[in-house]
């Protein structure tokens, strides 16, 4: 079975400061691992997507994100916050095993302070 | 592309109505999906379909909930009758051949609150 754990509900930052959103897969079969973002009261954004080729992603709006099988991570960074990046992020995990239906982590709900 | 369309953006009812949820997923994706999120339970699938096929509904929660792809641009999603327990953001996402590598697109939802 899939699952996806994100180890924190709440991430506050300081504008300018590094983010670090941390998430955990299990996954039986090669999986595809996805950081989708979601404002408040929009639908949810593509951040970037991990498929088996570089371990090291680049996404959107600075973000980027290292898949580590050994530890089984696929934590997200960004070097520097910004206001706008308040919002909630949802890692997410796939494979062809689930008919590459997408297992939802809880969601990691980032606050950006001034 | 104007992106995966869902209607209404918010709908309230009250209970023992019957809900209907629009959705138009990108032109030439060929997967649709059905999500429901709440605070409790955050994002789940309600159902997916490959074609118009529905391939799996396991996550339809009761017999009042029923989905439908007549072609390859339209689904709906119905409820009846609806009761409060249903308030959720239901998003509707599509996704292009491909299988597991390909990302899901989503809309931006339909708020529902059933009173």
């Amino acid at each position: 079975a899939q699952s996806v754990t994100q180890l924190d509900s709440h991430v506050s930052v300081s504008e300018g400061t590094p983010v670090l959103l941390r998430c955990n897969y299990s996954s039986s079969y090669s999986p595809s691992l996805f950081w989708y973002v979601q404002h408040p009261n929009k639908g949810l954004q593509l951040l970037l997507k991990y498929t088996s080729a570089a371990t090291l992603v680049k996404g959107i709006n600075g973000f980027e994100a290292e898949f580590k099988k050994s530890e089984t991570s696929f934590h997200l960074t960004k070097p520097s916050a910004h206001m706008s990046d308040a919002a909630e992020y949802f890692c997410v995990v796939s494979s062809r095993r689930s008919q590459g239906n997408l297992i939802f982590g809880k969601g990691t709900k980032l606050s950006v302070k001034p | 592309d104007a992106g995966v369309i869902q209607s209404p953006r918010h709908e309230v009812t009250e209970m023992g109505q019957e809900v209907t949820l629009r959705c138009k997923p990108i032109s030439g994706h060929n997967s649709l999906f059905w999500y429901r999120q709440t605070m409790m339970r955050g994002l789940e699938l309600l159902i997916y379909f490959n074609n118009n096929v529905p391939i799996d509904d396991s996550g339809m929660p009761e017999d009042r909930f029923s989905a439908k792809m007549p072609n390859a641009s339209f689904s709906t999603l119905k409820i009846q009758p609806s009761e409060p327990r249903d308030s959720a953001v239901y998003f509707c996402a599509s996704r292009l051949a491909g299988g597991a590598y390909n990302e899901q697109f989503f809309g931006p939802g339909t708020r529902l609150t059933v009173l």
